[in-house]
């Protein structure tokens, strides 16, 4: 089956840095991809949409200058969380949605950022 | 807009008994639902998806929903519950843009 490769899977981080977390297609194109953010015990809150070569979309509420999105080619999405604070620390998955496929989307398997 | 609601943060049964997690949704247009599962520290695993036909779907690990129009309800069921099914459990619709949007979650506690 499809694989999405999400890294890494744990980071952990100084305040005021920057991080960088990677979301790849392992064997198939996916010209859209999802990040998603997941405190503990709670629900997946959609952070935002990209799309292959262009800006992404961002939901309400999530600041596009603090969580850096790029998807530059057609198997690569990253999320970067500039200036870390111990607040962002959190559990951050990607999914991604194969090009010219049905309605399936794939799962990373997740990366637990946190920031001290 | 699209929303779901999970009744029940935690459900508890013992080893063998059914499981039942129950999920509503709302949506504007004809609904794709899905089941997923999530161990700690892991991504998410699909368990079964509803997109059109067959209104009682099966899935993976003897788990399986029915999807009710008229009680806009997808509601998850596994007649004999084992310890390995501990674990969370999100329902979630999605848009035909994608977009999925998840339930709170349901906690699954197995005792023995």
């Amino acid at each position: 089956g499809a694989v999405v490769s999400q890294h890494p899977s744990r980071v952990i981080c100084k305040s005021g840095t920057s991080v960088k977390i990677e979301c790849r297609s392992l064997d198939f194109q996916a010209t859209t991809m999802f990040w998603y953010r997941q405190f503990p015990k709670q629900s997946l809150m959609l952070m935002a949409t990209s799309n292959e070569g262009s800006k992404a979309t961002y939901e309400q509420g999530v600041e596009k200058d603090k969580f850096l999105i790029n998807h530059a080619s057609l198997t690569l999405s990253t999320l970067t969380v500039t200036s870390a604070h111990p607040e962002d620390s959190s559990f951050y998955i990607c999914s991604a949605r194969e090009s010219g496929g049905d309605e399936k989307l794939f799962f990373g398997s997740g990366t637990q950022l946190s920031v001290l | 807009a699209q929303s779901v609601t999970q009744l029940g943060s935690h459900v508890s049964v013992s080893e063998g008994a059914l499981v039942l997690l129950r999920c509503n949704y709302s949506s504007s247009v004809p609904p794709y639902l899905f089941w997923y599962v999530q161990y700690p520290n892991q991504g998410l695993q699909l368990l079964l998806k509803y997109t059109t036909g067959a209104t009682l779907v099966k899935g993976i690990n003897g788990f399986e929903a029915e999807f009710k129009k008229s009680e806009t309800s997808f509601h998850l069921t596994k007649p004999s519950a084992h310890m390995s099914d501990a674990a969370e459990y999100f329902c979630a619709v999605r848009d035909g843009g994608f977009k999925t949007i998840f339930g709170a979650g349901t906690r699954l506690f197995v005792k023995a």
